[in-house]
Order: C-alpha cells, then sequence, then structure tokens
C-alpha cells in the first residue's frame, strides 16, 4: 500500500492564481481530511469528508473548495490564492472520523 | 470548543534520560487520542493511539497514558535516544482531530 500520497511536494503561486492540491489513499478509508500547518499555530482543519459525496467544513475553510467523487481521491482548490494561504498542507485519512489517521508526506505552499 | 495544551513547548535533555511529555485537553468527551511524531520538514508519523476506553498503550520504549476525567495524557520515551529528536504532537478525536502545538524535543549524545 502507498498510504496517503499528495502532489505536489513544492508549489509557489502568484497571488490570485488558482491551483488544486492532490490527496489520495489506497487503504479503502472513508474519512479524509486537509489540514494547514503554521508556526505557532499548530495544525488546523480546513475540510474534511466522511464518504464519498460528503463534505464538510472545518475550522478555517474560507478560500478553499473540496469535493469526494470518489472514495480514493479528495483534492483541495484553491481558487484565488493569497499570502495569508502560504502554508504546509496535510491530507488524512481513516477507516472512520473515530479511528486512527494517517498523514501523507504534505505540500509546501507559498504565495507570493 | 476543544483545546489540547502541550507542555513544555520545548525540550533538551541528555542521551539516555527517561523523559515525559505532557499533554491537556478541555474537553473529555473524546473517542481516542492520538500520539505523533514529526521530523523537520516532513509528515506526521502515528506512535500511538490510545481509546477512551484505554488507560495506556505502549509501544517499544514508548508508553502513554490517558486519564480522560482530568483531560490529561503523558507520553513517556525510555532510554531516550538522539534519533528521538524530532516534535511530537498529541491529537484528540471526536469526529475530528484537534492538535496541541508540540513539544520540540532535542536528545544530545
Amino acid at each position: 500500500n502507498a498510504g496517503v500520497t499528495q502532489t505536489p511536494k513544492f508549489q509557489v503561486l502568484k497571488t490570485g492564481q488558482s491551483m488544486t492540491l492532490q490527496c489520495a489513499q489506497d487503504m479503502n478509508h472513508e474519512y479524509m481530511s486537509w489540514y494547514r500547518q503554521d508556526p505557532g499555530m499548530g495544525l488546523r482543519l480546513i475540510h474534511y469528508s466522511v464518504g464519498a459525496g460528503i463534505t464538510d467544513q472545518g475550522e478555517v475553510p474560507n478560500g478553499y473548495n473540496v469535493s469526494r467523487s470518489t472514495t480514493e481521491d479528495f483534492p483541495l482548490r484553491l481558487l484565488s490564492a493569497a499570502p495569508s494561504q502560504t502554508s504546509v498542507y496535510f491530507c488524512a485519512s481513516s477507516y472512520r472520523g473515530g479511528n486512527e489517521q494517517f498523514f501523507g508526506p504534505g505540500t509546501r505552499l507559498t504565495v507570493l | 470548543k476543544q483545546e489540547v495544551t502541550q507542555i513544555p513547548a520545548a525540550l533538551s535533555v541528555p542521551e539516555g534520560e527517561n523523559l515525559v511529555l505532557n499533554c491537556s485537553f478541555t474537553d473529555s468527551a473524546i473517542y481516542n487520542l492520538q500520539w505523533f511524531r514529526q521530523d523537520p520538514g516532513k509528515g506526521l508519523t502515528s506512535l500511538l493511539l490510545i481509546q477512551s476506553s484505554q488507560r495506556e498503550q505502549t509501544s517499544g520504549r514508548l508508553n502513554a497514558s490517558l486519564d480522560k476525567s482530568s483531560g490529561r495524557s503523558t507520553l513517556y520515551i525510555a532510554a531516550s535516544q538522539p534519533g528521538d529528536s524530532a516534535t511530537y504532537l498529541c491529537a484528540v478525536n471526536h469526529e475530528k482531530l484537534v492538535f496541541g502545538k508540540g513539544t520540540k524535543l532535542t536528545v544530545n549524545p
């Protein structure tokens, strides 16, 4: 099993550009989530999904969109990037929401 | 709103020392608590998961305890090694994970 994979590893954007961060898991997990990690702020939940077709907002959802069309994939979209979205983004998955969560390697995003 | 606090924020110890990392949380209605390790520039590696009905879990030199009623967990590392140097994060789970800000551990040879 590859576990949780994320692409790209690094990305630099200009303000106003859009992009999609990819996340995939091959463990048949129902629950997937996106976090951002910032110095001094810790990890904060952006969006999560309890299964295909179901998504919900976390603590810091503004500026981000998600969809879940398959069990395996949970992309995170930035429609108009802002410097405040410079961060490290982690995707995670688990069998159910209350189970052990497994994290991907992260995407380091810089918005200029 | 659940809040998770980790003390100390940083810890430096000599190799071979036994040490304890602390985690406290404000809402005891949790499914489980998970301890992670994060190396610089890397992702999170799950170390131990304690279910809300359990008191402790062990994996090798690591032992994690949970006292849900008092909102506390500890991670005990025995016979520390320089390879244990990393940031240790605890997170409580009630459908969503809420993280502490971590303890940065340095083990000096």
